[in-house]
């Protein structure tokens, strides 16, 4: 399967702020998603990111919160706005083409201060 | 209604033994189905697919029954590598949903 870097890894950031978290995926890949995964949850998903449009978002999630970029096949952004410690949580992105498996960045561990 | 529902866990199981896992989806248009695995800090990993006709990967083995909306991972002769966290994860028109996942601890 393909692979995908993400970055930062992990980050402490003052409330009120804005982090940008990108992946980058070495071959094109027809979806891609983010997750976020609280300490001792699951993965919950945020939003789907289409390629040249505006990410679909799932019930809960708004992009004025978390706007999504995904300017090609290969790569997508995801911005944690505004943020408050119950922001605090890893952010995960994931890719995947057709109903093949989906397979994920290392994530980004988030803690707001 | 959660998309998918799993046992809760932990389970704590010698080495040598035979453990399984159930998880039930709510979606009947739900299309495909896996089993991943998550170590402590880590991404998820696929260990496999489902399929209705039921799948064998060594040790691991996966079976679908949509009638009844149920899957299942049975893990024979347990390792000590085996402890993760186990996600059963549906695909509903091309996303992706994933249970609360199922803490496993081999013991020696």
């Amino acid at each position: 399967s393909a692979v995908i870097s993400q970055k930062p890894s992990r980050d402490i950031c003052q409330r009120g702020t804005s982090l940008t978290i990108q992946c980058q995926v070495d071959s094109q890949v027809t979806m891609m998603f983010w997750y976020r995964q609280q300490p001792g949850q699951s993965l919950t998903l945020i939003a789907t990111a289409n390629q040249g449009s505006e990410a679909t978002y799932e019930s809960g999630f708004v992009i004025d919160k978390f706007p999504i970029s995904r300017p090609n096949l290969t790569f997508s952004t995801l911005t944690v706005s505004n943020m408050s410690p119950e922001d605090s949580s890893i952010y995960l992105c994931s890719g995947r083409s057709s109903e093949t498996e989906a397979f994920f960045g290392q994530g980004t561990r988030l803690t707001v201060v | 209604r959660k998309e998918v529902e799993q046992d809760p866990g932990p389970f704590n199981v010698p080495e040598g033994a035979t453990v399984a896992f159930n998880c039930t989806y709510s979606n009947s248009a739900s299309q495909s189905f896996f089993w991943y695995r998550q170590d402590c800090r880590k991404e998820p990993k696929l260990l496999m697919s489902v399929y209705s006709s039921g799948n064998e990967d060594g040790r691991f083995t996966a079976q679908l029954n949509r009638a009844s909306q149920y899957i299942s991972l049975l893990i024979r002769d347990s390792k000590l590598s085996d402890s993760a966290t186990y996600l059963c994860v549906v695909s509903v028109f091309n996303k992706f949903y994933f249970g609360s996942g199922t803490k496993l601890n081999v013991k020696p």
